[in-house]
């Protein structure tokens, strides 16, 4: 059973305009997420993370929204620039972190000039 | 600072060998988890160490173990190697505890023929 669901395998956006990245859960105990980035043969590199505590955390042009009712978080980049080209991975921590990360599936963000 | 060191990179095995996987974390870094990737089932926590003890341990059989030294350098072990073993290995290198940033390696690519 997934816990952490990114339900678009890939997304298409032109360069310049707003990359907007879903990501839902089903655990009620995740109380930490965070977005990674990964590139071909490199492990995920960090981007942003978000307590449950609050709703918006902003670093730049990433933004990730959280909505605890339910159950979704996104992340938001602006503009979108070739550079972003790459699997977006979305994590859950729960019970600070005893059970490690639990990863979505990941999503192909393909930015066209 | 030098990031998240894995040997080797790259690593072809046959079905019952047993294989070794070598992580060297981010200097000061205490906590060191390991995930797999695989295409079908995504990035899966196996298990993380902190100051030399098994912390936590995601859901995989035995036959995947591992420790941590004094220096908090890393190994993770897959005994009786299967055809379903074949991966990418990642390592993340965290500060302290709990959700304290992770930061990955490049991986190994592990075959098993």
């Amino acid at each position: 059973d997934q816990q952490v669901k990114q339900n678009s395998p890939s997304l298409s956006v032109q360069e310049g305009r707003i990359s907007i990245l879903n990501c839902d859960y089903t655990n009620s105990m995740f109380d930490y997420f965070l977005w990674y980035k990964k590139y071909p043969a490199e492990g995920p590199t960090f981007l942003i993370s978000i307590s449950s505590i609050k709703d918006k955390n902003e670093d730049g042009r990433f933004t990730v929204f959280l909505n605890k009712s339910a159950k979704h978080l996104s992340l938001h980049i602006v503009p979108s620039q070739p550079g972003d080209s790459a699997v977006y991975f979305c994590a859950a921590l729960s019970g600070g972190g005893a059970d490690g990360l639990t990863f979505g599936k990941g999503t192909h963000l393909i930015i066209q000039p | 600072k030098a990031g998240v060191t894995q040997t080797p990179r790259y690593l072809i095995k046959t079905r019952g060998q047993q294989v070794t996987l070598s992580c060297s974390p981010i200097s000061g870094h205490r906590s060191v988890s390991w995930y797999q990737q695989t295409p079908g089932q995504g990035l899966q926590f196996l298990f993380e160490y902190f100051s030399e003890t098994q912390r936590n341990k995601g859901n995989f059989p035995g036959r995947f173990s591992g420790r941590q030294f004094s220096n908090s350098r890393s190994e993770m072990n897959v005994s009786t190697l299967e055809l379903g073993d074949s991966a990418l290995y990642l390592c993340a290198s965290i500060r302290d505890r709990g959700t304290d940033t992770q930061y990955f390696g490049p991986g190994t690519r592990l075959t098993v023929l």
